[in-house]
Order: structure tokens, then C-alpha cells, then sequence
């Protein structure tokens, strides 16, 4: 039973609009959380971070937002760019392992 | 350039046989990792290693094995034991095993039964 779920397979977004991707998530033990994003033939590379005991983190263009009492967290991307078009994987660790959700495939239309 | 080197690309194995999968990382990482992903799911883990000579079983290790005798490889076995070895494989690793030390993932290998 998947313990990180992503439930939307794809999302497609104008460029210069905000992307929101989500992530759900069922284990309250998991204290830290992580995107990380995948070009096709390339593994994913790292993106952003988030511990249990914020709530939101920046970084440049990319926001992480964590709702613990919901299980639920999100990445949004504001402007989006074409660039950004590639496979966004969120992670949750607990007890040295992460546990992948199965990504999202964001189009950033120009 | 540091970085982690998955070989070869693509994989195919006849029924019965085992295959080896190589893993080679520069960036002088402790851990290592090997994930298995399947259409529509997320990355499962397969075995991980937090040093040399040492590593444990993750959620999926039936039919796999692995060996970590030195720092920068990590190879993954898959055996005949393994009924549906068909899946691209991830190999990864981080400085430790701790909550932010992010892994850098290689490129990976898709595996294929003949």
C-alpha cells in the first residue's frame, strides 16, 4: 500500500501561470519531506525540502507548503516556464528511507 | 564531473537467468541505493547500504540481491527468483542516511525478459 500518493498523473499549465502540484501522504511518522523532479532519460535531481515542523519553505521561483493535520503537502511554481516541463516525484523519509510518490507530469505550454 | 553511473541503459534477460545491474557513484558517498519503478507507482526500495560491507533489505528485496565492497559501487543482482523483474531500476546515493541529505539518482536501467 503506497504510503506517498500523487494523485493527479499530469497537469498541464500556461507559461507564466502557477503550477500546483500535491501530495498526499497516509504515515504521520514521516518528519521530513522532498521534491525532486525528472527530465525523461535523466533520474530525478533534487528541487526543494521541507521539515515536519514548518509549514512552508521558498526557494526562488519553487514553494513547498506542508498541511500536517491534513497530510498534505504542495509545490507551486510561480512563473512557470517551459523549462519546468518534466516529471515532479515527491519523497517523505522516516527511519533512513524516503517513500516516492508515483509523479506528476507537468507541461508548461509557452 | 561527480555524479553516479548506471550501466548498461537498456537490459533484456531470457527466463531463468540472473543479470547484474551496475552502479558506480564519484561522489564519495557512504550511502547507496536501489529503487525499482513500475508504471503508475512510486519509487520502491529495493536494498540500500549505509557503509561498506554493510546493507539492509528494503520493501521489495525478494529476488534481489546485493554486494557493497567498496565505497563507490553498488551492484544489484536480479535473480531468477524474481517473477516479474520487468521495471526500470534507479540507482542512488546520498552523504548519509539522515532526513536532509538528499540522493542523487543515476540515470538508470531499463530491464527487459526476452
Amino acid at each position: 500500500d503506497q504510503q506517498v500518493k500523487q494523485n493527479s498523473p499530469s497537469l498541464s499549465v500556461q507559461e507564466g501561470r502557477i503550477s500546483i502540484l500535491n501530495c498526499d501522504y497516509t504515515n504521520s511518522m514521516f518528519d521530513y519531506f522532498l521534491w525532486y523532479k525528472k527530465y525523461p532519460a535523466e533520474g530525478p535531481t533534487f528541487l526543494i525540502s521541507i521539515s515536519s515542523i514548518k509549514d512552508k519553505n521558498e526557494d526562488g521561483r519553487f514553494t513547498v507548503f506542508l498541511n500536517k493535520s491534513a497530510k498534505h503537502l504542495s509545490l507551486h511554481i510561480v512563473p512557470s516556464q517551459p523549462g519546468d516541463s518534466a516529471v515532479y516525484f515527491c519523497a517523505a523519509y522516516n527511519f533512513n528511507k524516503f517513500y516516492f510518490g508515483s509523479g506528476t507530469k507537468l507541461n508548461v505550454k509557452p | 564531473d561527480g555524479g553516479i553511473t548506471q550501466s548498461p541503459k537498456y537490459l533484456f534477460r531470457k527466463e531463468g537467468q540472473n543479470v547484474t545491474l551496475s552502479c558506480e557513484q564519484n561522489l564519495n558517498h557512504d550511502a547507496m541505493y536501489w529503487y525499482r519503478q513500475d508504471p503508475g507507482q512510486g519509487l520502491r526500495l529495493i536494498y540500500y547500504s549505509q557503509i561498506v560491507n554493510d546493507f539492509q533489505k528494503g520493501d521489495i528485496a525478494e529476488g534481489y540481491s546485493v554486494s557493497r565492497e567498496k565505497k563507490e559501487s553498488f551492484p544489484l543482482t536480479v535473480t531468477s527468483a524474481q517473477k516479474n523483474p520487468t521495471a526500470f531500476y534507479l540507482c542512488a546515493s546520498s552523504i548519509g542516511t539522515g532526513r536532509n541529505q538528499p540522493q542523487h539518482f543515476g540515470d538508470g536501467t531499463r530491464l527487459s525478459i526476452l
